[in-house]
């Protein structure tokens, strides 16, 4: 099965701004829309980012997406130590039965 | 406050069984599709089963399929994993999640912490 790949880690300093990818195939990203999630583990994974580039209401706009042929980016701007997390992307088609993909998923150290 | 939350996990020996609950409170499980994935150690995330809402129809990985039953509690507004005949590969972090039509395409809004199988002799 086709997949999503990530960096496994990125850091910056507090106030920074740091970008996390996301790259996939003409099978996967291409032709399908990009979402990313960001997740404390032991607590539940929290939607930031959906159809690749839009916001759910209650996220900052510290947070965005893009999208570009066969690879996404998550751009963190303003970065603050309560981001040091762990960040994944997926995909998922119009059909929900056939399943998606999700990225291998990056920690993001804020120095 | 919408929230999931999932139990049952724990250590279990090859073929036996083990059920997952993803109880629900500040929405209806019966409104909403509903899926479960998991998370190998040290691996990505993996789609197991989706429910629909309305129909409550059920659709699984084929990595799972005959051995896994998703079904829901409408009265305990819960979903349930019903897990049988597992394998040690079975053995992983299982979230339940919410998915959502963001036209035109699905994703998850919604998500529990988890709950953790752990398929060993």
């Amino acid at each position: 099965q086709s997949v999503l790949t990530q960096p496994p880690s990125v850091s910056a300093a507090p106030g920074q701004k740091v970008t996390i990818s996301c790259s996939g195939t003409s099978s996967n990203i291409d032709h399908n829309y990009i979402s990313w999630y960001q997740y404390f583990p032991g607590s539940a994974p929290k939607l930031l980012i959906y159809g690749n580039d839009k916001r759910p209401s209650g996220i900052p706009d510290r947070f965005s997406g893009s999208k570009s042929g066969t690879s996404a980016t998550l751009v963190i701007t303003g970065l603050q130590t309560g981001d040091e997390a762990h960040y994944f992307c997926g995909t998922w088609s119009s059909d929900l039965t056939v399943g998606g993909v999700f990225g291998g998923g990056t920690q993001l150290t804020v120095l | 406050e919408e929230q999931l939350v999932e139990s049952g996990g724990g250590l279990i020996q090859p073929g036996g069984s083990l059920r997952l609950s993803c109880a629900a409170s500040g929405f209806l499980v019966s409104s909403e599709y509903m899926i479960w994935v998991r998370q190998p150690p040290g691996k990505r995330l993996e789609w197991v089963a989706t429910m629909y809402s309305v129909s409550g129809s059920t659709k699984y990985a084929d990595s799972v399929k005959g051995r896994f039953t998703f079904f829901r509690d409408n009265p305990k507004n819960s979903v349930i994993l019903q897990m049988n005949s597992l394998r040690v590969e079975d053995s992983a972090v299982y979230h339940c999640a919410r998915a959502k039509w963001f036209n035109p395409h699905w994703s998850f809004d919604l998500w529990g912490r988890g709950t953790l199988v752990t398929v060993s002799s």
